[in-house]
Order: structure tokens, then C-alpha cells, then sequence
């Protein structure tokens, strides 16, 4: 079956950009998601990208899918305090999503 | 995309006893979906409710620990029975939300403590 890791932890400093990267292992899935997990709150769908795109900018969001490498990355630019929260990527596959572990993003001012 | 009313949103529960968790969407959609996420752990599917048949669980999960009902296209229920302290996560459904991105929606979910 499909299997998606993430680092667990990211720190960054408000205003810098935050990076947070996922490697898969079946390349199978059409679309490609990043949801959002805020504290006490459930999923928010955040951003996407379709399988043969390798890049998608969304204000300050930017995806870099590399489906050679099967990785995929979630840049924030201009990281505030309100994007803390935990990132999970997930991929689609037969009608279900995988997720993986979520990476938990500490903004500090 | 869909909008869904999950709830209860919280709950403490002696071991022993069975919750309910209620899922209503705006919309009528095929299938809804049923997760887990146990303290800091990621989401796992527990199973798939289609309206009119047998929900269809993943491994690991059985139909007489996680009971669902799924009565029309709108609604669906999960049930956690005889629950132990290990049944303690944040239960979630979801729905397929269609659109271009193929993406799905979640309910705010159920934090269950089991005491």
C-alpha cells in the first residue's frame, strides 16, 4: 500500500518562508492535497496540485511536485503565528486518501 | 464544496459505554468517509459508508466495534462500542467534494477521552 512520510516538527521565525516536504511511494494518485489541522479543529483542505503539474503558487502558498523523486513540498511565504497548526499531505489513492503523519509548524515572533 | 455539521464536537465517556458521532452534509453525496486520529498520530481511514448498502471497513476495523449507519445521501452515523481508554482520538468524516481538484471535505470532528 501506499506509504507518506513527513518530518514531524518544523520551527521558523515570523516572516520567513517555511518549507515542508513529503516523499510517497506509489505515484498513482491524480491529485496531490495539503490539508491543514489548526488546534482543536478538524481539516482544512489548503492547497493542491494535479500530478502532471510541477508547480503551484496560490497567494502565499507554492507547491513542487517532483514525480521522479516522488516528493512533495508545501512552501509558506512570509510564515505568521496564524499558520501555525499541523500539515498533512495526502494522496488519493483508489478513492481514499493516505495521509501522512503531518508535519506540526511553530511559528515564533 | 460540501459543508457537514459533526457532532457531538467533544466527549467524555466511562469505558464500557458506546457513543454515537452524527455526520449531516448540505448536500447529497455518495460516499462518506470515517476516520481516526489518535493522539498525535495521523488519520486513518476506518471505513466507507455508501448510502443503501454495508459500509465497507478497512483492516484492523470491525462492524461490531464501529458500528455506521447511513440512512440517506445526507446523513451517517458512527457508533463507538464497549469503548476502552485506547478508543481515546478525534473522530472525523468526510466527504468526497468534488470539483476540478477532486478534494474532500471534513467535519470539525469528535475528540473522544474515554475514562
Amino acid at each position: 500500500g501506499e506509504d507518506v512520510e513527513q518530518s514531524l516538527f518544523l520551527s521558523v521565525r515570523e516572516g520567513d518562508s517555511s518549507v515542508i516536504n513529503c516523499t510517497y511511494t506509489d505515484s498513482s494518485s491524480t491529485y496531490l492535497y495539503w490539508y491543514k489541522q489548526e488546534p482543536g479543529a478538524g481539516l482544512q483542505l489548503l492547497t493542491y496540485i494535479f500530478s502532471n503539474m510541477d508547480m503551484k503558487q496560490d497567494q502565499r502558498l507554492t507547491v513542487l511536485l517532483n514525480k521522479k523523486d516522488k516528493h512533495l513540498s508545501l512552501r509558506i511565504a512570509d510564515t505568521q503565528t496564524g499558520d501555525s497548526a499541523i500539515y498533512f499531505c495526502a494522496l488519493n489513492q483508489g478513492g481514499k486518501l493516505i495521509f501522512g503523519q503531518g508535519t506540526e509548524l511553530s511559528v515564533k515572533p | 464544496s460540501a459543508v457537514i455539521s459533526q457532532k457531538p464536537s467533544r466527549d467524555i465517556c466511562q469505558r464500557g459505554t458506546s457513543l454515537t458521532i452524527q455526520c449531516q452534509v448540505d448536500s447529497q453525496v455518495t460516499m462518506m468517509f470515517w476516520y481516526r486520529q489518535q493522539p498525535g498520530q495521523s488519520l486513518t481511514l476506518i471505513a466507507t459508508a455508501n448510502q443503501g448498502s454495508e459500509a465497507t471497513y478497512e483492516s484492523g476495523f470491525v462492524i461490531d466495534k464501529f458500528p455506521i449507519s447511513r440512512p440517506n445521501l445526507t446523513f451517517s452515523t458512527l457508533t463507538v462500542s464497549n469503548m476502552s481508554p485506547e478508543d481515546s482520538s478525534i473522530y472525523l468524516c468526510s466527504v468526497f467534494s468534488g470539483g476540478e481538484e477532486g478534494g474532500y471535505t471534513f467535519g470539525s470532528g469528535t475528540r473522544l477521552t474515554v475514562v
